[in-house]
C-alpha cells in the first residue's frame, strides 16, 4: 500500500495568515493527489483533485501543487470557516490512501 | 444534483454481519465515468478506503478487509450495498459511501454521504 504522510498533523493560526499543508506519498504517485477538507461531525469536502484542479465552487483562496511524492495544499489568507482537518489522498494504486489529516485550529 | 444517505443499524454485535445500503438521488448508478465506494473513519483517527463497485457490478476491495467484505449494485433500486462479516470493536467507525469521479488523470470521491456510525458491542 501507498503511505501518505502529512505534516504538520495540527497548526494554530489567525484570521489572514497563509497556511502550507504538506503531504507526502511513499512512492512517486505523479499527481494522482486529492485534498479533502472536513469539519467535524461531517463528511469530507472535496476542495482539489489531481494535485492542482480547484473543485467548481471552493474559494480561489485555496490551492494545490506538487508531483511524485511531495505535495502542498496552500490556503492564501485564512477565513473563519477554513478552520478544520484537511487530508489527502491517492489514487495511483488500489487500495487508495488517506494521510492522517492536519487540523487548522484557531491561534 | 447527486445525493447519497446511508441506512443500517447503529449498533451491531460482535461476530455478527454488518449490512449497510447507500441510497443515491439525483442521479443513477449506472451513469458512465462514475463508480461507488465505501469508507470508513473510526472516531479521532484518519480515513479508510473499504472498496468499490461500478455499475456493471465489478468489485475492489481493500487487501487489508478482502476477506470479509462485499459490495454490491442494485441498479433497479439505484443503490450499493455493503456486508462485513466478523465484526469486533475495531471495525466501529462512522461508515461513508461516495460517489468516485473516475478519470485517467485522477480518482476522487464527490459527493459523500453524511455518513452513519456503527457501532460494534455486545
Amino acid at each position: 500500500d501507498i503511505q501518505m504522510t502529512q505534516s504538520p498533523s495540527s497548526l494554530s493560526a489567525s484570521v489572514g495568515d497563509r497556511v502550507t499543508i504538506t503531504c507526502r506519498a511513499s512512492q512517486s504517485i505523479s499527481t494522482y493527489l486529492i485534498w479533502y477538507q472536513q469539519k467535524p461531525g461531517k463528511a469530507p469536502k472535496l476542495l482539489i483533485y489531481a494535485a492542482s484542479n480547484l473543485q467548481s465552487g471552493v474559494p480561489s483562496r485555496f490551492s494545490g501543487s506538487g508531483s511524485g511524492t511531495d505535495f502542498t495544499l496552500t490556503i492564501s489568507s485564512l477565513q473563519p470557516e477554513d478552520f478544520a482537518t484537511y487530508c489527502c489522498q491517492q489514487s495511483y494504486s488500489l487500495p487508495w490512501t488517506f494521510g492522517q489529516g492536519t487540523k487548522v485550529d484557531i491561534k | 444534483q447527486v445525493q447519497l444517505q446511508e441506512s443500517g443499524p447503529g449498533l451491531v454485535k460482535p461476530s455478527q454481519t454488518l449490512s449497510l445500503t447507500c441510497t443515491v438521488s439525483g442521479g443513477s448508478v449506472s451513469s458512465g465515468g462514475y463508480y461507488w465506494s465505501w469508507i470508513r473513519q473510526p472516531a479521532g483517527k484518519g480515513l479508510e478506503w473499504i472498496g468499490r463497485v461500478y455499475p456493471s457490478g465489478s468489485t475492489n476491495y481493500n487487501p487489508s478487509l478482502n476477506s470479509r467484505v462485499t459490495i454490491s449494485v442494485d441498479t433497479s433500486k439505484n443503490q450499493f450495498s455493503l456486508k462485513l462479516s466478523f465484526l469486533t470493536a475495531a471495525d466501529t467507525a462512522v461508515y461513508y459511501c461516495a460517489r468516485v469521479t473516475e478519470t485517467t488523470f485522477s480518482d476522487w470521491f464527490d459527493p459523500w454521504g453524511q455518513g452513519t456510525l456503527v457501532t460494534v458491542s455486545s
